[in-house]
C-alpha cells in the first residue's frame, strides 16, 4: 500500500491553520497514523486510528478520514510545530509511511 | 520510564553483516509487538521489519525480505535486528519502536521509539 503525502513542503506562519493530506493507494479503513519528527530526533506518535489524540498531544492537533482519503489539520501553528510530519499505515504489512511534509516558518 | 536503548551500529562494507539491539525497560516487553524502522539520511522513513510479543510471527519489508532477520529475548527485554549482506542502500539510522498498547492484538501505531542507531555501509 503506498501512502502520497501533500505537500511535500509548506511555509505557514505562526497562528495559521495548516492541513496535510495523505492518500493511500487502496482502502485502509481507519489503520492511519500520525507522527511528527524534528530534525535529530525520533518521531513522535501525535494520532493514531486516523482520528484519535495520543495521550499529551496537544489538541491543536486533529486527525480525520478512512478509506483512502486523510487529513492532518493543525488548528494554530505554534513555534513548537515546525517539524516533518509522517503518515503511516497500519492496516497490512508491510506498514508503509508516507514521504513525509516538512512544515517550514514563513 | 518506558525506554527503548538502541545499539550495534557501525560502519561495515558491502556484503558484511551487523546486529543491532533495542533494549527495553519500564513496560511488560513480552506483551508488546516491536518493529524495526530505519531512515535514511536526508530521507523519509521506511519500516523495515516487526516481531510478535512471543517472536512467534515475523513481518518484512521486501527491501530487506531474506538479508535480515528481527528476534527479540524476553527473558533479557531486548529486540534483535541481524542484518547480512549488507548494500550501501541499507545505510541509515535504525530505530526500534514499540506497539501502542490496544485492547485487540491489532498495531494501531508506535507510541515509544529508540534514539536510534547509525548503521553506514562503505568500503
Amino acid at each position: 500500500i503506498q501512502l502520497t503525502q501533500s505537500p511535500s513542503s509548506l511555509s505557514a506562519s505562526v497562528g495559521d491553520r495548516v492541513t496535510i493530506t495523505c492518500r493511500a493507494s487502496q482502502g485502509i479503513s481507519s489503520y492511519l497514523a500520525w507522527y511528527q519528527q524534528k530534525p535529530g530526533k525520533a518521531p513522535k506518535l501525535l494520532i493514531y486510528a486516523a482520528s484519535t489524540l495520543q495521550s499529551g498531544v496537544p489538541s491543536r492537533f486533529s486527525g480525520s478520514g478512512s478509506g483512502t482519503d486523510f487529513t492532518l489539520t493543525i488548528s494554530s501553528l505554534q513555534p513548537e510545530d515546525f517539524a516533518t510530519y509522517y503518515c503511516q499505515q497500519l492496516n497490512s504489512y508491510p506498514f508503509t509511511f508516507g514521504g513525509g511534509t516538512k512544515v517550514e516558518i514563513k | 520510564e518506558v525506554q527503548l536503548l538502541e545499539s550495534g551500529g557501525g560502519l561495515v562494507q558491502p556484503g558484511g553483516s551487523l546486529r543491532l539491539s533495542c533494549a527495553a525497560s519500564g513496560f511488560t516487553f513480552s506483551s508488546y509487538a516491536m518493529s524495526w524502522v530505519r531512515q535514511a539520511p536526508g530521507k523519509g522513513l521506511e519500516w523495515v521489519s516487526a516481531i510478535s510479543g512471543s517472536g512467534g510471527s515475523t513481518y518484512y519489508a521486501d527491501s530487506v525480505k531474506g538479508r535480515f532477520t528481527i528476534s527479540r529475548d524476553n527473558s533479557k527485554n531486548t529486540l534483535y535486528l541481524q542484518m547480512n549482506s549488507l548494500r550501501a542502500e541499507d545505510t541509515a539510522v535504525y530505530y526500534c519502536a514499540k506497539d501502542l498498547p490496544t485492547v485487540t492484538t491489532r498495531t494501531d501505531a508506535f507510541d515509544i521509539w529508540g534514539q536510534g542507531t547509525m548503521v553506514t555501509v562503505s568500503s
